[in-house]
């Protein structure tokens, strides 16, 4: 399954299926990208991130995908189980002095068994 | 073995009655968040210290105020809560503004 992640939309899939999560980002001077799953009612967890110098990054069974051209980003979950569901953020980090995040609205993801 | 520790995890209070929100961390990071997250929403930075220096958000109500006494706690102080303040608060840190990590969250009810 794929989705665009920026009017919360939600991704629902099947157990053992891929699935990518899309993110738009705003700034083409942003140097760092990060995503992050946030469980209900707890704090956002860290996956994976990724550096402006790379185009993609692997983790444990999550790939980052960074299209600088278009501004665009991309979290690839590899078999995704029932834990998986959750809202996932992405953001961008601005280079320069002013080094706060910039998020995105988030995509829910629903893994039906 | 908890890194990004809030205290508590729920808090109840008055509409304009003060309350203090606390984070504390054992990762000896240097940069310490605080975010409001309302329901289905990103989280909002309120603002951050960076070390011993304080980083306002320019949209951040006169009303939200924190204190960083040393490296290890920071606090949330909401010196008149409004009904419009019932959010999640996330503390998070980093070193440096590289990755950040979070806290569990306190949830913010005002009654």
């Amino acid at each position: 399954g794929e989705s665009v992640g920026l009017h919360l939309p939600t991704l629902s899939v099947q157990e053992g299926d891929n699935s990518i999560i899309n993110c738009a980002y705003s700034n083409s001077a942003s140097d760092y990208f990060i995503w992050y799953k946030q469980e209900s009612g707890k704090g956002p967890q860290f996956i994976i991130d990724i550096r402006s110098n790379m185009d993609k990054r692997q983790g444990q069974r999550v790939t980052v995908l960074l299209n600088k051209t278009v501004k665009h980003l991309s979290l690839q979950i590899a078999a995704t189980q029932p834990g998986d569901s959750a809202v996932y953020f992405c953001a961008e980090r601005m280079a320069g002095n002013n080094r706060k995040l910039i998020w995105g609205l988030g995509t829910s993801l629903a893994v039906n068994p | 073995d908890a890194m990004v520790i809030q205290n508590p995890r729920y808090q109840v209070t008055q509409f304009g009655k003060p309350v203090t929100l606390s984070c504390s961390q054992t990762l000896n990071h240097n940069v310490m968040y605080w975010y409001q997250q309302k329901s289905s929403q990103a989280p909002k930075l309120l603002f951050h210290y960076y070390d011993k220096d304080f980083n306002n958000e320019a949209d951040t109500p006169d009303n939200f105020q924190s204190r960083r006494p040393n490296t290890s706690f920071c606090f949330l102080d909401i010196r008149s809560p409004g009904l419009g303040d019932a959010a999640m608060y996330l503390c998070a840190t980093s070193r440096d503004h590289d990755k950040q990590y979070f806290g569990p969250g306190t949830r913010l009810t005002v009654t």
